[in-house]
């Protein structure tokens, strides 16, 4: 278990529609990290938030959002879904700024109908 | 344009023997390599890691070896175990101007370790 809460775990939705997904990181962890992996793909990194901010961005697409609340859990919000966006969505923490070893949750498998 | 590369989709060595897993990276900024462990239904889990001014980082039956030169860095695992059996990732970082770092992950080697 490595302490990253990740909800839900499962997802089902149809094209055009608007997900949330949650991610409640490590006790403690000040920075949180979203990651999408789809089929034969490796982590793609989508968006970095350190203690509510925006830190950095990577191949995040407009219609994606995320945000760290001042309890420091995230969410991530995918809207106009499309087929393509059926991924697996992970969160991932670490205690400071300086990457390396991240914690991982267990990800929210999106399928998008 | 993929900065870390993992070349290998898939592994398979018997029990006992060595496993050697490669990673390929491009860009020179990248200071600090990892290396993650995945099971399936699970997220990634960190295994070992290595700074750029080492060459060699060992934690028991892992080992990562780091070329700078050739940018490139491997995994060995010695003896190998069937419950090695998992998809491993290569990733790499730098850390940007303004503070902000990049992570950035190969797509996996998946290993299979055989009885």
């Amino acid at each position: 278990d490595s302490g990253v809460t990740q909800t839900p775990k499962h997802l089902i939705t149809a094209t055009g529609q608007r997900v949330t997904l949650r991610c409640s990181p490590r006790s403690g962890d000040l920075s949180v990290y979203w990651y999408q992996q789809s089929l034969d793909q490796g982590l793609q990194f989508l968006i970095q938030y350190y203690n509510g901010e925006e830190r950095a961005k990577g191949n995040i697409l407009e219609r994606f959002s995320a945000q760290q609340f001042p309890d420091l859990h995230s969410e991530l919000n995918l809207s106009s879904l499309e087929l393509g966006d059926s991924a697996l969505y992970f969160c991932a923490s670490s205690p400071d700024r300086t990457t390396g070893e991240l914690f991982f949750g267990e990800g929210s498998r999106l399928t998008v109908l | 344009d993929q900065q870390v590369k993992q070349n290998s989709p898939s592994l398979s060595v018997q029990e006992g023997r060595i496993s050697i897993l490669n990673c390929d990276y491009t860009n020179s900024m990248f200071d600090y390599f990892l290396w993650y462990k995945k099971y399936p239904a699970e997220g990634p889990t960190f295994l070992i890691s290595i700074s750029s001014i080492k060459d060699k980082n060992e934690d028991g039956r892992f080992t990562v070896f780091l070329n700078k030169s050739a940018k490139h860095l491997s995994l060995h695992i010695v003896p190998s175990q069937p419950g090695d059996s998992a998809v491993y990732f290569c990733a790499a970082s730098a850390m940007l101007r303004g503070g902000s770092e990049k992570l950035v992950f190969g797509k996996g080697t998946k290993l299979t370790v055989n009885p």
